[in-house]
């Protein structure tokens, strides 16, 4: 089963609005991070937070994480139609000590114009 | 390199045939990574590298999935046999060091399909 679910898995709004995403997981995490992907090809790595972190901003990007509730949201404030993308939250695993990352299945927002 | 690249961009093949996907890491990353995206899902890990020596390839499905990187640059992700089910999107990626929190590059992606 995936370690992180995003929902909603398909988001529409109008450009200048915020779009809110969330991220679920099940196991502990050293950190969590959320990556843009368009039409299918080359993620791009938007910001990471640490576990022990409660709240990360980059431009008009807004991360926050609850470990407690095994749960991160990504919010994109003043949203442009350059937006529309897939978002995805990954995660690694200490327990394992894998270095490899694990994805939920993506949140499609698109952004109208 | 600048980025991560990876060919072919597109490869179609038949059932049961043999094909090789590479990747080219951005330069002077030890860790590399291989994952599998099908229609509609998240990337899937298959295996990772650290320097030349498979790390971890847990996520390989089968033995018909191989991979090597001889010389701690550039690896090929091989897969015999093809079946239809192998059709997907395969993501490399490479980082600086393969720590914790390392930041993965991904590359363009091959889209293989079998027909």
């Amino acid at each position: 089963s995936q370690q992180g679910e995003e929902d909603p898995q398909a988001l529409s709004i109008q450009e200048g609005e915020n779009a809110t995403m969330n991220c679920s997981y099940k196991t502990s995490i050293n950190n969590l991070q959320w990556y843009r992907q368009n039409s299918g090809r080359g993620l791009v790595h938007l910001i990471l937070i640490r576990s022990n972190e409660r709240e990360k901003h980059s431009g008009r990007l807004r991360v926050t994480l609850d470990t407690s509730k095994k749960s991160s949201s990504l919010l994109i404030t003043a949203s442009r139609a350059a937006d529309t993308a897939s978002y995805f939250c990954a995660t690694d695993a200490p327990d394992t000590g894998r270095r490899a990352l694990t994805f939920g299945s993506g949140t499609r927002l698109q952004v109208q114009p | 390199g600048a980025g991560v690249s990876q060919t072919p961009s597109n490869k179609v093949t038949e059932k049961g045939k043999y094909v090789e996907l590479r990747c080219d890491p951005i330069s002077g990353h030890t860790a590399l990574y291989w994952y599998r995206q099908s229609l509609g899902q998240g990337p899937e890990f298959l295996i990772y590298f650290q320097g030349t020596g498979a790390a971890d390839d847990s996520g390989l499905p089968n033995d018909r999935f191989f991979a090597v990187r001889p010389e701690g640059s550039v690896s090929t992700l091989k897969i015999q046999r093809t079946e239809r089910g192998d059709s997907a999107v395969y993501l490399c990626a490479s980082s600086l060091t393969g720590t914790s929190g390392d930041t993965q590059y991904f590359g363009p992606g091959t889209r293989l399909t079998v027909l």
